[in-house]
């Protein structure tokens, strides 16, 4: 039971560039959630997503696009990509939407933009 | 809107100190509270949480008390161990559906052996 991984670990990109980064569930989660990590401002929640095939945005969803095209995974990606989302990326999942719930997270993906 | 403030770091303490680290929130309704713990190079494990007011949360010798009355979550160990170095955020679900997280900044804390 490997809980929730996240590929890749680090990347480095340039401005301009796509990329997509993978976060993977096998505890049959349905809520899947993606943050971005800045110094000093604690989590903020970019994108998530209630089920199979729908996504819905957080609080900083711009540049940003997911897809939830199998129950386990969710993919973030970035079209173009900007030196404003040099950030640590964390996916996270839970069992339902209720507030009590936990939520289970990955350990992340280093990104810079250069 | 729903936030929550922590206080700032680094906090820097000796082995075997009592910890404390303050948290307050600001919630429309009813919020549910977290305390998550990142330990360096690792992703957020959660801590403890308190689902209504006067809930105590306890794990590992950390406890917290959801305190309605001044808004507050605070952080308490009795006694610390280098182990316990990492950063440790506190977080809210302001609804009672839509898990949706809110947090804090987050406060380094090193204990020194």
């Amino acid at each position: 039971n490997a809980g929730v991984t996240q590929t890749p670990k680090f990347r480095v990109l340039k401005t301009g560039q796509s990329m997509t980064l993978l976060c993977a569930q096998d505890m049959n989660h349905e809520y899947m959630y993606w943050y971005r990590q800045d110094p000093g401002m604690g989590l903020r929640l970019i994108h998530y997503s209630v089920g199979e095939g729908t996504t819905a945005k957080g609080e900083v969803p711009d540049g940003y696009n997911v897809s939830r095209l199998k129950k386990q995974n969710f993919l973030l990606g970035l079209e173009s990509a900007a030196p404003s989302q040099t950030s640590v990326y964390f996916c996270a999942s839970s069992k339902t939407s209720r507030g009590t719930d936990t939520q289970y997270f990955g350990p992340g993906t280093r990104l810079t933009v250069l | 809107g729903d936030s929550v403030t922590q206080m700032e770091g680094p906090v820097t303490l000796s082995e075997e100190a009592f910890l404390t680290i303050n948290c307050t929130y600001t919630a429309t309704g009813y919020p549910s509270l977290f305390w998550y713990v990142q330990y360096p190079g690792e992703g957020l494990q959660l801590l403890l949480k308190a689902t209504k007011a006067d809930d105590k949360g306890s794990n590992k010798g950390f406890e917290a008390t959801y305190r309605k009355e001044t808004t507050s979550f605070h952080l308490e160990k009795g006694s610390v161990q280098v182990s316990d170095s990492a950063v440790y955020f506190c977080a809210l679900t302001p609804m009672e559906y839509g898990n949706k997280l809110v947090f804090g900044a987050g406060t380094i804390l090193r204990v020194k052996s």
